[in-house]
C-alpha cells in the first residue's frame, strides 16, 4: 500500500508556481521524500528527493515540513511542458540497498496556457 | 549518452498467445527493473535484477511470466500464455547500483490483449 496522500488533480497557469502538496504521516525516520513525474506516454522520471532537509534542484524545489509528515513539491515557473502525473514515494535506505518505489495513483497536474 | 532502450512500443496479442518484451538498460547500470502499469494506476515491480541475478521476483505471477537477464545486461520479460487482464503498460528501468537513489526509466512497452 502506498504511504502518501495526494490530491488526484491540480491545475496551474503558465509562468506561475505550481505547489504539490504530499501527506507522509506514518513517515520513519530512515525514509526519504521522493518525487517522480510521467509525462504522457513516457516512463517516470526521477525529480528529487530528501530526507528532512529543504532541498533544490534545477527541476524543482521540495520543502518538508520538520515533522517529516508532509511535504511540497514546488515548480517555480511552470511551463506546459509541465504537465504530467507527479508520485510522491517514501523509500527507506538500509543497509542492504533503497528499498522499492511504491507508486501510488499521484497527482495530475494540468498547466493553463 | 542513450537511455534505457524498450521494444517493442506496442503490441497487439489474442489471449492465450505467448509475448515477449525486450530491455537494454544503461549502460554500467548493474540493477534492472521491470514495473507493470494498469491504466490510471502508478507502476508496480514486477522484479529486480542485481546484475543477472534476480533478487526480487516476489510480485511477479510465476505462472506464466518470466524474466532473464542472462549476461548482466540486457534482460526479456515473457508472458506465457497472456490473459486478458495482462494489458499494460511494461516498464523497465535501470540505476547503477541499488544504493542509487536514481532509477531512470525506459518509455515502456503498451500490451494489449484481445
Amino acid at each position: 500500500d502506498a504511504k502518501t496522500t495526494q490530491p488526484t488533480s491540480m491545475d496551474c497557469a503558465e509562468g506561475r508556481a505550481a505547489n504539490l502538496p504530499c501527506n507522509h504521516s506514518t513517515i520513519s525516520g530512515n525514509e526519504y521524500v521522493y518525487w517522480y513525474r510521467q509525462i504522457h506516454s513516457q516512463g517516470p522520471q526521477y525529480i528529487i528527493h530528501g530526507l528532512k532537509n529543504n532541498e533544490t534542484n534545477e527541476m524543482a524545489s521540495l520543502i518538508i515540513t520538520e515533522d517529516r509528515k508532509s511535504s511540497t513539491l514546488i515548480l517555480p515557473h511552470a511551463t506546459l511542458r509541465d504537465t504530467a502525473v507527479y508520485y510522491c514515494i517514501v523509500r527507506a535506505l538500509s543497509n542492504f540497498g533503497n528499498e522499492k518505489l511504491t507508486f501510488g495513483t499521484g497527482t495530475r497536474l494540468t498547466i493553463i496556457p | 549518452e542513450a537511455g534505457v532502450v524498450q521494444s517493442p512500443r506496442y503490441k497487439i496479442i489474442e489471449k492465450k498467445q505467448p509475448v515477449a518484451f525486450w530491455c537494454n538498460p544503461i549502460s554500467g547500470h548493474n540493477t534492472l527493473y521491470w514495473y507493470r502499469q494498469n491504466l490510471g494506476q502508478g507502476p508496480e515491480l514486477l522484479i529486480r535484477y542485481e546484475n543477472e541475478e534476480a533478487v526480487d521476483d516476489s510480485q511477479l505471477p510465476k505462472d506464466r511470466f518470466s524474466a532473464e537477464r542472462l549476461k548482466g545486461v540486457d534482460s526479456t520479460l515473457k508472458i506465457q500464455p497472456a490473459e486478458l487482464g495482462d494489458s499494460a503498460v511494461y516498464l523497465c528501468a535501470s540505476s547503477s547500483s541499488v544504493l542509487s537513489y536514481e532509477q531512470y526509466f525506459g518509455p515502456g512497452t503498451r500490451l494489449t490483449v484481445t
